[in-house]
């Protein structure tokens, strides 16, 4: 089982800003090792939404951002759109080696 | 365009064993790490195994280690997934993805897919 936690779900009107935590320990992101966020529309691969805590690639609207402190990180869309409704996951490691995935958050616009 | 292709998945009895594939192109396979993730039906994703681009630097997540081997072969732009002592529970559907860097650094490129059934 993972030991990144994220909300279940969260939702918003178009337009609103929404933010997804991912809570992690000392022993995966209180460590030290970056988060990356994915987004992963129904039926279709994840794909790579933020990395390395808050950088954006190539082609990701500057709507998403990310940030991390501490144990946690989190993920904030600013300007939700009807596009973005997606399971979200956040990504670091449990150990120099080990990746681990948060247990997901479906975000859904009202 | 950089690309991955995932080979191999099908219905398995438990206990049982399959080898999975993923063909790379597009890319100086070497340079990067590799990851296994798979996602239950429904359900979220989980990291199964990764390498990185020499094979020096292998892991694996806990409900898979001592069943599972990953390895690569980079002269043929290849990553391979053993599974051995197949359960239930290793039902999925299983991808590769491409990390940025050499291990740590997020994964920018997936597969498809290829689905694993075990079920007897």
């Amino acid at each position: 089982q993972s030991v990144l936690t994220q909300p279940p779900s969260v939702s918003g009107a178009p337009g609103q800003r929404v933010t997804i935590s991912c809570t992690g320990s000392s022993s995966n992101i209180g460590a030290g090792y970056d988060v990356h966020w994915y987004q992963q529309l129904p039926g279709t691969a994840p794909k790579l939404l933020i990395y390395s805590n808050r950088y954006r690639p190539s082609g990701v609207p500057g709507r998403f951002s990310g940030s991390k402190s501490g144990t946690s990180a989190s993920l904030a869309i600013t300007g939700l759109q009807a596009e973005d409704e997606a399971d979200y996951y956040c990504q670091s490691y449990a150990s120099s080696l080990r990746g681990v995935f948060g247990t997901g958050t479906k975000v859904t616009v009202l | 365009e950089e690309q991955l292709v995932e080979s191999g998945g099908g219905l398995v009895q438990p206990g049982r064993s399959l080898r999975l594939s993923c063909a790379a192109s597009g890319f100086t396979f070497a340079d990067y790490a590799i990851h296994w993730v798979r996602q239950p039906p429904g359900k979220g994703l989980e990291w199964v195994a990764g390498i990185s681009g020499n094979s020096d630097n292998i892991g694996y997540g806990d409900s898979v280690k001592g069943r599972f081997t990953i390895s690569r072969d980079n002269a043929k732009n290849s990553l391979h997934l053993q599974m051995n002592s197949l359960g239930p529970e290793d039902t999925a559907l299983y991808y590769c993805a491409k990390d940025r860097g050499n291990y740590h650094y997020g994964m920018e490129v997936w597969g498809q897919g290829t689905t694993v059934t075990v079920s007897s």
